[in-house]
């Protein structure tokens, strides 16, 4: 079955130390989304890639890196220079413009 | 500029109860609409979507119209049932850029 994978499901890390969430999709979608999600708050947008090698900001992209060398594959970096990391992390993808966005079930990130 | 506005939360109803979350929003251009839901500690899911005006979406007893001239997109399901607990996202898909606007969730708890 098509869908997306996060992984892993939880995540624990020191203050200080950068950190990699994987997100892997076999939908053959261009578009890919990472957002962030916080206790009793709705879906903030870190970054988002429409192609292949190209990506752009969101609302609150500080702190957070990405690469996209492959349709597939959107990985998100939290680096230490994010000031609040612990959070709920989803991965999204789209096709076409205005098609529905389909979700992975998340990474719960941890900072201690 | 797009946005979108849900009513807060949270919201208790007992089993067979009628259910409205009320959404409006704002937007440029010709947007698409979505209600998703979200489980605890997983991933959004699509619950049901429109395209454009007078539209109406439906899935698993809910159903939500697509109303231009009130800029609104209320979700409504007839008689709930307790596995309807969960968090309900309105979300408006923008027709340029395929960028994707979030209310802030309605919690939705059903006793029996």
């Amino acid at each position: 079955d098509g869908g997306i994978t996060q992984s892993p499901k939880y995540l624990f890390r020191k203050e200080g130390q950068n950190v990699t969430l994987s997100c892997e999709q076999n939908l053959n979608h261009d578009a890919m989304y990472w957002y962030r999600q916080d206790p009793g708050q709705g879906l903030r947008l870190i970054y988002y890639s429409q192609i292949v090698n190209d990506f752009q900001k969101g609302d609150i992209a500080e702190g957070y890196s990405v690469s996209r060398e492959k349709k597939e594959s959107f990985p998100l970096t939290v680096t230490s220079a994010q000031k609040n990391p612990t959070a709920f992390y989803l991965c999204a993808s789209s096709t076409f413009e205005n098609s529905p966005l389909h979700f992975g079930n998340g990474t719960r990130l941890t900072v201690t | 500029g797009n946005s979108v506005t849900q009513m807060e939360g949270p919201v208790t109803l007992s089993e067979e109860a009628f259910l409205t979350i009320n959404c409006t929003y704002t937007a440029t251009g010709y947007p698409s609409l979505f209600w998703y839901v979200q489980y605890p500690g997983e991933g959004l899911q699509l619950l049901l979507k429109a395209t454009k005006a007078d539209d109406k979406g439906s899935n698993k007893g809910f159903e939500a119209t697509y109303r231009k001239e009130t800029t609104s997109f209320h979700l409504e399901k007839g008689s709930v049932q307790v596995s309807d607990s969960a968090v309900y996202f309105c979300a408006l898909g923008s027709n340029t850029g395929n960028q994707f606007y979030f209310g802030t969730g309605t919690s939705l708890t059903v006793i029996p």
